[in-house]
């Protein structure tokens, strides 16, 4: 177990409701990341952060934001949900941004109906 | 960025066959990662292997930096070796940050 937290593990939510995901580290690790898992696509990079208050947008930004206020914690915010956001969302964690392991919680299986 | 192919995508054994997965990639990579999506949906690292050749146990990887491949080798498989089998790698340049992953190989043990 890499120290990762993500909570919740399951929601249910309304189209056009906001809904925030919670990504919770032990590791100290300065990169973290979110990445969502669809059928027929695998994972895709939606945000990461490489430190406190920095971030940038991965491959499927659109429709998202986040937040990285404290190392330990990475928030994952859909302002207006659409049922294109349900997937099941998974975050990572990796001491540097290319050249080591990364590690993933065990996932957000989201529903937006 | 980067591509990322598997094959085969499906992939069904006799309890105690062995297998051979594969893992191409459009550019070079400078981080090449194996995992394992059990039924329960939890992503397990199998292997970090950049390079060269790694060994736990029934499984082994071996990466071909220069021709932009890596196999993933599974001896003597159990049912509890069923489930999805993803590669992802990082290239280099922008978008290093960005683990891309390959579609998955479902692979089915059975008794």
């Amino acid at each position: 177990d890499a120290g990762i937290t993500q909570s919740p593990r399951h929601k249910v939510t309304e189209t056009g409701t906001p809904v925030t995901l919670r990504c919770h580290q032990t590791e100290n690790h300065r990169y973290m990341y979110w990445y969502r898992q669809d059928p027929g696509h695998g994972l895709r990079l939606i945000h990461y952060s490489y430190g406190v208050k920095d971030t940038d947008k991965g491959e499927v930004s659109d429709g998202y934001s986040v937040s990285r206020s404290k190392t330990e914690d990475f928030l994952l915010t859909l302002e207006s949900a659409t049922s294109s956001q349900t997937s099941v969302y998974f975050c990572a964690i990796s001491t540097q941004g290319s050249n080591t392991e990364a590690f993933f919680g065990q996932g957000t299986r989201l529903t937006v109906v | 960025g980067i591509q990322v192919e598997q094959s085969p995508p499906d992939l069904i054994l006799q309890e105690g066959a062995n297998s051979t997965l594969r893992c191409n990639f459009s550019d070079s990579v400078n981080n090449l990662q194996w995992f394992h999506q059990n039924p329960w949906g939890q992503l397990i690292n199998l292997f970090y292997i950049p390079s060269g050749t790694k060994q736990n146990g029934r499984l082994s990887a071996t990466t071909v930096a220069t021709e932009r491949y890596s196999l993933l080798y599974i001896s003597s498989s159990q049912t509890t070796d069923s489930g999805v089998y993803f590669c992802a790698g990082r290239g280099s340049g922008a978008g290093s940050y960005q683990l891309t992953f390959g579609k998955g190989t479902k692979l089915s043990v059975i008794p």
